[in-house]
């Protein structure tokens, strides 16, 4: 069955520190991949997705590319903010009809000042 | 914009009741979810329907039943409450089409079992 494995948290950085976040999958077929965002007491929100082999996904600094031949899609920002502080999930949909989402187990990212 | 809300941001329940959550979205979605949320271990898919009166069992359907009578809206039930029910609950929606549409989600409910 398909899964997503993203690095264990918690990630604590300084402000303008260069974020990245692992993210690894296995799935059949040609899934689509996506990272979602979880702010303190909301739900998730789309931050960004690939749907093809090589594509970049980018939005608000943030971008992750997805590679076929190691199976990753792992997010990167050059410098962060405070405002970045939030959970981060990796997840993916292996297509069908259903648009189900697998998602890894989220990782806590806090930036202080 | 889309949006999807829930009936309660945080619910107080005693075990063994019956419990209700209400999920609603209001972009004319086919597929609606319903997820619950722990630490440590992600999202984990609770039961989804693909359109009115379809169903369909999650990962772990254990201890809970949906209703969808209405397209926008997809009811969770926990038929008797038990406090390792207790948990953050997402609803979700997406609409039919491309695989690479996002799933819209509600701002969650946080459910504790007394």
């Amino acid at each position: 069955g398909n899964s997503v494995t993203q690095m264990e948290g918690p990630v604590t950085l300084s402000e303008e520190a260069f974020l990245t976040i692992n993210c690894t999958y296995t799935a059949t077929g040609y899934p689509s991949l996506f990272w979602y965002v979880q702010y303190p007491g909301e739900g998730l929100q789309l931050l960004l997705k690939a749907t093809k082999a090589d594509d970049k996904g980018s939005n608000k600094g943030f971008e992750a590319t997805y590679r076929k031949e190691t199976t990753s899609f792992h997010l990167e920002k050059g410098s962060v903010q405070v405002s970045d502080s939030a959970v981060y999930f990796c997840a993916l949909s292996s297509g069908g009809s259903n648009y189900k989402l697998t998602f890894g187990k989220g990782t806590l990212l806090t930036v202080n000042p | 914009d889309v949006k999807v809300t829930q009936s309660s941001r945080y619910l107080v329940k005693r075990t063994g009741e019956k419990v209700f959550l209400e999920c609603v979205q209001d972009m004319d979605h086919e597929n609606m979810f319903w997820y619950r949320q722990d630490p440590g271990l992600g999202l984990r898919l609770i039961y989804f329907s693909y359109d009115v009166k379809m169903k369909e069992k999650g990962d772990i359907p254990e201890g809970y039943s949906v209703s969808r009578e209405k397209k926008e809206r997809f009811s969770l039930i926990l038929e008797s409450a038990s406090t390792n029910q207790t948990s953050m609950y997402l609803c979700a929606s997406i609409l039919s089409g491309d695989r690479g549409h996002e799933q819209y989600f509600g701002p969650g409910t946080r459910l504790t079992v007394t």
